[in-house]
């Protein structure tokens, strides 16, 4: 069965600083992994996934995230963050054992950005 | 631009009221899910539905049916509103999955209050 897990439930920096977001999984598959960002009161979007091809994925607004098979980890980051990046964070795997299209959520990690 | 609406952002309801929630797709996507969001558990699916008139259980469809007569509409109805409903309840749709690709689209979400 698949499952992720996000190492922290509350990150803080400081404007300028990297960010680090940590997220581990458990696949019996070869997982579709996702990263999805929720602002204050608004829906979620998509930042980046990985779906088999390239190891290191980029997304949108200057965030990345590295798929390690042997830690299977999918560590979401940032080289300088920005006032506008605190939300919050799920990231997500796929559950790709019966071709169902259903998403795994983790439990969510809340970024804040002081500046 | 895919676009999925929700029919009310917020929304205050009383214990043993039935409650109809809507969620319109306008991308032709064969799935269709309904979650929802409580904080500190991430998102958790309540039904899932890849065809109309198609519905399948998700991991907390207690108390929760659903409705899909047409593609673009999924309905959540809440036969009979409790106060360990009152949640954020999130709509997303998806294509029919082929290989690794699940990305959902999700709307902005209805908060849900039933006192």
């Amino acid at each position: 069965a698949q499952s992720v897990t996000q190492l922290d439930s509350h990150v803080s920096v400081s404007e300028g600083t990297p960010v680090l977001l940590r997220c581990n999984y458990s696949s019996s598959y070869s997982p579709s992994l996702f990263w999805y960002v929720q602002h204050p009161n608004k829906g979620l979007q998509l930042l980046l996934k990985y779906t088999s091809a390239a190891t290191l994925v980029k997304g949108i607004n200057g965030f990345e995230a590295e798929f390690k098979k042997s830690e299977t980890s999918f560590h979401l980051t940032k080289p300088s963050a920005h006032m506008s990046d605190a939300a919050e964070y799920f990231c997500v795997v796929s559950d790709n054992s019966g071709n169902t299209g259903k998403l795994i959520f983790g439990q969510g990690t809340t970024l804040q950005v002081k500046p | 631009d895919v676009k999925v609406t929700q029919s009310s952002r917020y929304l205050v309801k009383r214990t043993g009221e039935k409650v109809f929630l809507e969620c319109v797709q306008d991308m032709d996507h064969e799935n269709m899910f309904w979650y929802r969001q409580d904080p500190g558990l991430g998102l958790r699916l309540i039904y899932f539905s890849y065809d109309v008139k198609m519905k399948e259980k998700g991991d907390i469809p207690e108390g929760y049916s659903v409705s899909r007569e047409k593609k673009e509409r999924f309905s959540l109805i809440l036969e009979s509103a409790s106060t360990n409903q009152t949640s954020m309840y999130l709509c997303a749709s998806s294509f029919e999955g082929t290989g690794d690709f699940y990305e959902q689209y999700f709307g902005p979400g209805t908060r849900l209050t039933v006192t």
